[in-house]
This record gives structure tokens, C-alpha cells and sequence, in this order.
């Protein structure tokens, strides 16, 4: 069965710092990976997606991700944090070869930027 | 706007009640997806539709159901609401299985 882990559930950065939020997965095939951003009293968002080819994963606002197979890893960055990033993210996995779209998500992290 | 419709956007009702939430999903879209999201469970898939048949079932509680019609619209509906109900719930549609979604807006059911 797949599932996905973020570890800390909030994380707080100062305005310019570096953004770091980890995702770990378990899957028994080749993943999709996703990241997607909620802010308050809003839906989800899409931040950026990984399904094959680079591991390396260019997203909106300014974040990336990188999928490290042998880490079951996706975790998220941006170089300089902004205090419009403050909101949660989520983490979400799929199974690749599946025949639906259904995705499984983290517990979510929600991220604090101070000024 | 994300181009998926929910309404109604906020609902309050007793406990015992039915409701059913909308979701109309982005022009072009054939699937349709069912989350529930609450402090405690936090994003839990209910169920999926692709073009009007079901596809894929999570945890979805027996006293809830869902339908997507000929139009491609979609319900969610709740019955025999009990407190524990209360959450937040979202529509997401899909072009194509498995490449991520769109998510509308949710619909905020509060159970007293």
C-alpha cells in the first residue's frame, strides 16, 4: 500500500531563508509525486508534480522538488522564503501505474514565515 | 478560480439530517474526485467517477454516497449526519488518472 510521510508538521523560517519541507513515501511501484499548497479558506493548489523523467522538478512561486529513489524521498525547497509562501503543504503520492487518479496525502506541514 | 464549482460553500444542519454538495468539475474533465478533510483525519479520499462511473472507493462511511451524472457533475451525499461530520469537503477533477488534480474551492459542513 502506498502512503506518505512529512515530517514536522509546522516549520517556521525567517523571510529570505532557505525552505525546506521533507516527504517521504512508501510505494511498491514507480510513483507520481506531488506537492500542493492550501491556503486558508481555500482548496488545494497545485505546486508541482513529478511523474518520470528528470528527478529534478521545477514548481510554481519559486519551489522545487527533488524525487531521490533510492531515499523514498521528495522533499521541497525554496532558495528565499517570502511571507506570502506562509500556508500548508501537502505531500501526495500516486500509484503510476494505477487505473484511477486516486491520491494519498501527508498529514500536511504548515509553514511559518517570520518577518 | 480553479474551474471547479462547489456549492454550497459553507452548510450548517443538524445532527440526523441529509445534505448533498455539488461540484461541477473543470470544462473538459471527465473524472471527478471526493475528499473529506478534517484536524483530526486530515485529507482522507472518499470515492471517484470517471464519466459517470465509479472508479475508485476509499473510506467512505456507508450513510454517505455519490453520483456523477451526464453532464459530468457531481454529489456527495450525507445522511444520518453525526458531529463527528463536520469537515471540510472537497471536489478535485482530473483530465487524465493518476497526473494530479484540480481542487474547487470545498464545501465547509458544520454538524450541531
Amino acid at each position: 500500500a502506498q502512503s506518505v510521510t512529512q515530517l514536522g508538521s509546522h516549520v517556521s523560517v525567517s523571510e529570505g531563508a532557505l525552505v525546506l519541507l521533507r516527504c517521504n513515501y512508501s510505494s511498491s511501484v514507480p510513483p507520481y509525486l506531488f506537492w500542493y499548497v492550501q491556503y486558508p479558506n481555500q482548496g488545494l493548489q497545485l505546486l508541482l508534480k513529478y511523474t518520470t523523467g528528470a528527478t529534478l522538478v521545477k514548481g510554481i512561486n519559486g519551489f522545487e522538488a527533488e524525487f531521490k529513489k533510492s531515499e523514498t524521498s521528495f522533499h521541497l525547497t525554496k532558495p528565499s522564503a517570502h511571507m506570502s509562501d506562509a500556508a500548508e503543504y501537502f505531500c501526495a503520492v500516486n500509484h503510476g501505474s494505477s487505473n484511477t487518479g486516486k491520491l494519498i496525502f501527508g498529514q500536511g506541514t504548515t509553514l511559518q514565515v517570520k518577518p | 478560480d480553479s474551474g471547479v464549482t462547489q456549492t454550497p460553500k459553507h452548510l450548517i444542519t443538524a445532527t440526523g439530517q441529509r445534505v448533498t454538495l455539488r461540484c461541477s468539475p473543470r470544462s473538459g474533465d471527465l473524472s471527478v474526485y471526493w475528499y473529506q478533510q478534517s484536524l483530526d483525519q486530515g485529507l482522507q479520499f472518499l470515492i471517484q467517477y470517471y464519466n459517470g462511473e465509479e472508479r475508485a472507493k476509499g473510506n467512505i462511511l456507508e450513510r454517505f454516497s455519490a453520483q456523477q451524472f451526464p453532464d459530468l457533475h457531481s454529489e456527495l451525499n450525507l445522511s444520518s449526519l453525526e458531529l463527528g461530520d463536520s469537515a471540510l469537503y472537497f471536489c478535485a477533477s482530473s483530465v487524465v488518472e493518476g497526473n494530479g488534480y484540480t481542487f474547487g474551492s470545498g464545501t465547509r459542513l458544520t454538524v450541531v
